[in-house]
């Protein structure tokens, strides 16, 4: 069965530091990726998504993922952080021929001064 | 501009009554999915509708939820009955696509249910 696993429940980083987010899937063939960022009473907003082709994924506001086939893994990564990041991020996965999304717990980020 | 909109934003309720939740999703789009957002959990997939196609209810937990799509549009989420474990957030997403695993959904800010 398709899943989805943050192993991380809460981060906190220094603003200006560089942030890593682990995501890993369980899926049996080349799954679609996402990154959603739920800010305090906001919904869900797309970062960024992977379907094919290269493996590295640029997203909005300065965030990038990296799809790796032999981790099952897509962390996402920003090079330095802003205070504005502090927000709850969700990977999911989509199953390749339903249309259900398979979400993971989500990764609460902390940004202090 | 609009978003997907979700009314109310928040509903506290006794527990064994009946609850209406809304969803306007964005002008056009086919696609629209409920979710619960437990404390400490992720999202679960509640029902999904695409277009005029019977929608998938694979995911609803009991017989005391259903939801209902008027005109291909609005959506309403009915809980009855309401118990304490129904309290949650419950997100609506709406997509432009013919549904499918490649979708972008996007979400409304939600509704917070409280049930005592």
């Amino acid at each position: 069965a398709q899943s989805v696993t943050q192993p991380d429940i809460h981060i906190t980083v220094s603003e200006g530091a560089s942030l890593e987010l682990r995501c890993n899937y369980s899926y049996g063939a080349t799954p679609y990726l996402f990154w959603y960022v739920q800010s305090p009473g906001q919904g869900l907003q797309l970062l960024l998504k992977y379907f094919s082709g290269d493996t590295l994924v640029q997203g909005i506001k300065g965030f990038e993922a990296e799809f790796k086939r032999s981790q099952s893994s897509f962390n996402l990564r920003k090079p330095s952080v802003h205070w504005s990041d502090a927000a709850e991020y969700f990977c999911a996965v989509g199953a390749g021929t339903g249309n259900q999304f398979y979400f993971g717990t989500g990764t609460s980020l902390t940004v202090i001064p | 501009g609009a978003g997907v909109s979700q009314s109310p934003s928040n509903k506290v309720t006794e527990k064994g009554k009946d609850v209406e939740l809304r969803c306007d999703p964005i002008s056009g789009h086919t696609a629209l999915y409920w979710y619960r957002q437990s404390l400490g959990q992720g999202l679960e997939f509640l029902i999904y509708f695409q277009g005029n196609s019977a929608p998938d209810k694979s995911g609803l937990p009991s017989d005391r939820f259903s939801a209902e799509r008027t005109g291909g549009s609005v959506s309403t989420l009915t809980i009855q009955r309401t118990q304490q474990e129904d309290s949650a957030v419950y997100l609506c997403a709406s997509s432009p696509s013919a549904g499918g695993a490649a979708d972008t959904q996007y979400f409304g800010p939600g509704t917070r249910l409280t049930v005592l």
